[in-house]
């Protein structure tokens, strides 16, 4: 089993729906992060979080350290939110903070 | 503010040749990390350094290779090239050691193909 699994894996929406991505991981963590890979390959972080809950324009981030479950949603979704949606965490311990990434969420924006 | 700079962005080597990536982090970040993306695996830490110094490394054969100079540039190496080191190979820089616990910024990547 995957330390940190992403659902879906795909992700098809009309432009304006709004979407959500769910992340649950299985080890101790410091902080997780959620980034967005456009088909060019680099990668943008979105939000690093390790409680509570984070807003930047239409997307919105939360974490439940408890159930160890963080979603990403994006409000008014749009053609440009198309990209894979990527969730790592930061695990404690030995490891001093090296990211454990899950497969990814490909979403598509549809007009 | 110049983001992260990867060299070069596609390469194609054949097996058993060695290839050098390098990463410049942004201005005043004094640590890079160094990541490979295939299809299967997904994204897999390779190694991080902190002021030229390996601070951890992850699950790949020796063969697999980096340093860091004083000026926070990054080169990795990879020696006696497989066809399954064919990937995208991501750097990210933070300011502070330790990149999950810090913002990280990630270059575009050198696509590696071996042949």
């Amino acid at each position: 089993k995957n330390e940190v699994e992403q659902s879906p894996q795909n992700l098809t929406a009309q432009e304006g729906e709004f979407i959500t991505i769910n992340c649950s991981y299985s080890v101790g963590i410091s902080a997780l992060h959620w980034l967005q890979q456009h088909p060019g390959g680099g990668i943008v972080s979105l939000f690093m979080l390790s409680s509570g809950k984070k807003k930047h324009g239409r997307l919105i981030a939360t974490i439940n350290i408890q159930e160890k479950h963080s979603s990403l949603h994006i409000t008014a979704s749009h053609p440009r939110d198309s990209a894979v949606y990527i969730c790592a965490v930061s695990n404690y311990g030995g490891s001093q903070g090296n990211l454990i990434f899950g497969k990814g969420t490909k979403l598509s924006v549809k007009p | 503010k110049a983001g992260v700079t990867q060299t070069p962005r596609y390469l194609i080597k054949t097996r058993g040749q060695q290839v050098t990536l390098s990463c410049s982090p942004i201005s005043g970040h004094r640590s890079v990390s160094w990541y490979q993306q295939t299809p299967g695996q997904g994204l897999q830490f390779l190694f991080e350094y902190f002021s030229e110094t390996q601070r951890n490394k992850g699950n790949f054969p020796g063969r697999f290779s980096g340093r860091q100079f004083s000026n926070s540039r990054s080169e990795m190496n990879v020696s006696t090239l497989e066809l399954g080191d064919s990937a995208l190979y991501l750097c990210a820089s933070s300011a502070l050691p330790g990149v999950g616990k810090t913002e990280a910024f990630f270059g575009q990547g050198t696509r590696l193909t071996v042949v």
